[in-house]
């Protein structure tokens, strides 16, 4: 069963606009949410997270919303960057269990 | 640098064949994992050790084995590989200390072709 989704395989925008990746999960045990970077030939990096307390979480061009009613996340970069292009993964995890999405590819024009 | 290793990066059995893909890590990280990931899928967890203490997915098939032999290493072995098999391995690390909030440090990925 797919516990986290991310429902758009792709997203492309153009270089200085706001880029949103959205998740959506279904588990209302996780309490931490996590967003990954991913770059071709590369294992996945850390981005930014949130904790189920917290309705956002902002680092630089990063934001990460969390809405617990619509169990529904959602990463915010702005402005964005022709570097951003990569494959971006969420994740939710409550200990030692940390589901994944499917993952956005994200592609920013110059 | 402390890192994630994960060796071969690109593995080729044959069907049937046993193949084991190998995973170091430098953190000195108590937990490590091992995903699989199939094309445009989500990663999906296969087992992970909490030091020495296995944890087995309930939907891993038995086909998929793992050995931690001490803290620095960890190993995949798949007994009878079959087409469906074939997939991006990840091996993960986590210097979880009971707290929920530990991110993932991730190896490049084996990726595994089975003919």
């Amino acid at each position: 069963d797919q516990q986290v989704k991310q429902n758009s395989p792709s997203l492309s925008v153009q270089e200085g606009r706001i880029s949103i990746l959205n998740c959506d999960y279904t588990n209302s045990m996780f309490d931490y949410f996590l967003w990954y970077k991913k770059y071709p030939a590369e294992g996945p990096t850390f981005l930014i997270s949130i904790s189920s307390i917290k309705d956002k979480n902002e680092d630089g061009r990063f934001t990460v919303f969390l809405n617990k009613s619509a169990k529904h996340l959602s990463l915010h970069i702005v402005p964005s960057q022709p570097g951003d292009s990569a494959v971006y993964f969420c994740a939710a995890t409550h200990f030692n269990d940390m589901r994944f999405g499917a993952g956005t590819r994200l592609t920013v024009k110059p | 640098d402390a890192m994630v290793i994960q060796n071969p990066r690109y593995q080729v059995t044959q069907f049937g064949k046993p193949v084991t893909l190998s995973c170091s890590q430098t953190l000195n990280h108590n937990v490590m994992y091992w995903y699989q990931q199939k094309s445009s899928q989500a990663p999906k967890l296969l087992f992970h050790y909490y030091d020495k203490d296995f944890n087995n997915e309930a939907d891993t098939p038995d086909n998929f084995q793992s050995r931690r032999p001490n803290t620095s290493f960890c190993f995949l072995d798949i007994r009878s590989p079959g087409l469906g098999d074939a997939a991006m391995y990840l091996c993960a690390t986590s210097s979880n200390q009971g707290a929920t909030n530990e991110k993932l440090f991730f190896g490049s990925g084996t990726q595994l072709s089975v003919l």
